[in-house]
């Protein structure tokens, strides 16, 4: 089973933030949260990831709870190039021994 | 250039046959992944080699026989192929000190 908990879908506006939230409520302390797109028919592609403080890149910030139980991604001007299914999965920094597990994620739908 | 390449793209086929589906990375990782992604867009991890030893071994039926035959390579072959067998199969690389997994479009494998 997942270690995550993720809302099945969600619809945001195009040019506004998009906040998709990632429950991980039993991370482990060298658990780290990752975040991952499949654009329709893709392969799944990186977005960001964390261990306990917020994170910013060129595609989006992550926001992680000070207890680490929770996450949320922000696409701060969501396109209609951003709809796609978001996978939040937790993960050891080395993923060589440690099986990564991907629950369903939240389809962002982005409406004109 | 493509990081994480596979052949073939589509692959449509009789029950009861052998085929194989290849990847390659040329990113310098030293761990490769095979994942399978059903109709139900559910994505899971069948295979996982690091330096081309084969580090997870999920519970798949051992017509599923993945070899690499270096670093940069994770084949799949798939014996005596059934109906579900279809799905997408994404090969996918990891390494360096980060986690960050990345993935290959994809073979659509289908099976009549």
């Amino acid at each position: 089973d997942a270690k995550t908990t993720q809302p099945p879908s969600m619809d945001c506006a195009e040019g506004r933030a998009a906040n998709l939230p990632c429950n991980h409520s039993t991370i482990s302390g060298n658990e780290y949260v990752y975040w991952y797109r499949q654009i329709h028919s893709q392969g799944p592609q990186y977005i960001i990831h964390g261990l306990k403080n917020n994170e910013t890149n060129e595609m989006a910030s992550l926001i992680i709870t000070e207890d680490r139980k929770s996450s949320t991604l922000i696409l701060p001007h969501a396109t209609l190039r951003d709809t796609a299914v978001y996978y939040c999965i937790v993960q050891k920094m080395k993923t060589s021994y440690d099986k990564v597990i991907f629950g369903p994620g939240t389809s962002l739908s982005v409406i004109p | 250039d493509t990081a994480v390449s596979q052949t073939p793209k589509y692959l449509v086929t009789q029950m009861g046959n052998d085929k194989s589906i290849k990847c390659e990375q040329n990113l310098g990782h030293d761990t490769m992944y095979w994942y399978k992604q059903d109709s139900k867009k559910f994505l899971k991890i069948m295979f996982s080699y690091n330096n081309k030893e084969l580090i997870i071994n999920e519970t798949v039926p051992n017509r599923f026989s993945p070899k690499s035959p270096d670093k940069a390579h994770l084949n799949l072959h798939i014996n005596s192929l059934e109906l579900g067998d279809s799905a997408v199969y994404f090969c996918a690389s990891s390494g360096g000190r980060a986690g960050t997994q990345y993935f290959g479009p994809g073979t659509r494998l289908l099976v009549l």
